[in-house]
């Protein structure tokens, strides 16, 4: 079984600071989402790394995928409180596989940001 | 601006009863997933469908689960006969795969979230 561990579990931090939170695996995955959930609604996505080493930037959030593809981290600069939410990293497994190529999501970091 | 939309967005049942939510994917996916949300085990993958054919449903107990796609605006999942156990949201998502097998974008639903008594 693929597993996906997210750390830290909980995340509380004043407006202003920066923050970065992690997805590791023991296994290689061809690609890895991130998703951020807000109560009561479904995850959305907000980035897909698909090459070791990519690093994409979505305003003040900066993902990054580790070489060896088994790990990735997402950093947030400057944390406003629209930032809080639950972040899900998924990763898929063979991304030419051509059937059962599910996503597999970790269990999720739960990030609250203080005005 | 499409959406998955899931009914009931909330339901309350007793244990035994039978327990069924639906779901309209984007018009256009070709892929449906259903997946489970709680505290203890995060967002556990339930069963997926492609072109309304099944893939996978290895996720669900399957005596008492099942998911079905009657049509390609429709797939549901049902409990029964429902256990407390069986308490989580349920979310629905729909996604675009093409031949090329890239990595699908997932658009879930707002879920439902099932209480068994």
């Amino acid at each position: 079984t693929q597993l996906l561990e997210q750390s830290p579990q909980f995340l509380s931090i004043q407006e202003g600071e920066n923050l970065t939170v992690y997805c590791n695996s023991s296994s290689v995955f061809s690609s890895l989402q991130w998703y951020r959930q807000e109560p009561g609604e479904g995850p959305v996505l907000l980035v897909t790394v698909v090459t070791g080493g990519e690093v994409k930037k979505l305003k003040r959030l900066t993902f990054q995928f580790g070489d060896a593809r088994k790990d990735s981290s997402l950093h947030i600069t400057a944390a406003q409180p629209g930032d809080t939410g639950l972040y899900l990293c998924a990763g898929a497994k063979d991304r030419w596989m051509n059937r059962d190529d599910k996503i597999i999501f970790g269990k999720g970091t739960r990030l609250h940001i203080l005005p | 601006d499409a959406r998955v939309t899931q009914t009931p967005r909330d339901k309350v049942t007793e244990m035994g009863q039978e327990v069924t939510m639906r779901c309209q994917p984007i018009l256009g996916h070709n892929t449906v997933f259903w997946y489970r949300q709680t505290m203890m085990q995060g967002l556990e993958l339930l069963a997926y469908f492609r072109n309304r054919a099944p893939l996978d449903d290895s996720g669900m107990p399957k005596d008492r689960f099942s998911a079905e796609m009657p049509d390609a605006t429709l797939a549901t999942l049902k409990i029964q006969p429902s256990e407390p156990r069986d308490s989580a949201v349920y979310f629905c998502a729909s996604g675009l795969r093409g031949l090329a097998g890239l990595t699908d974008t997932q658009y879930f639903g707002p879920g439902t979230r099932l209480t068994v008594l």
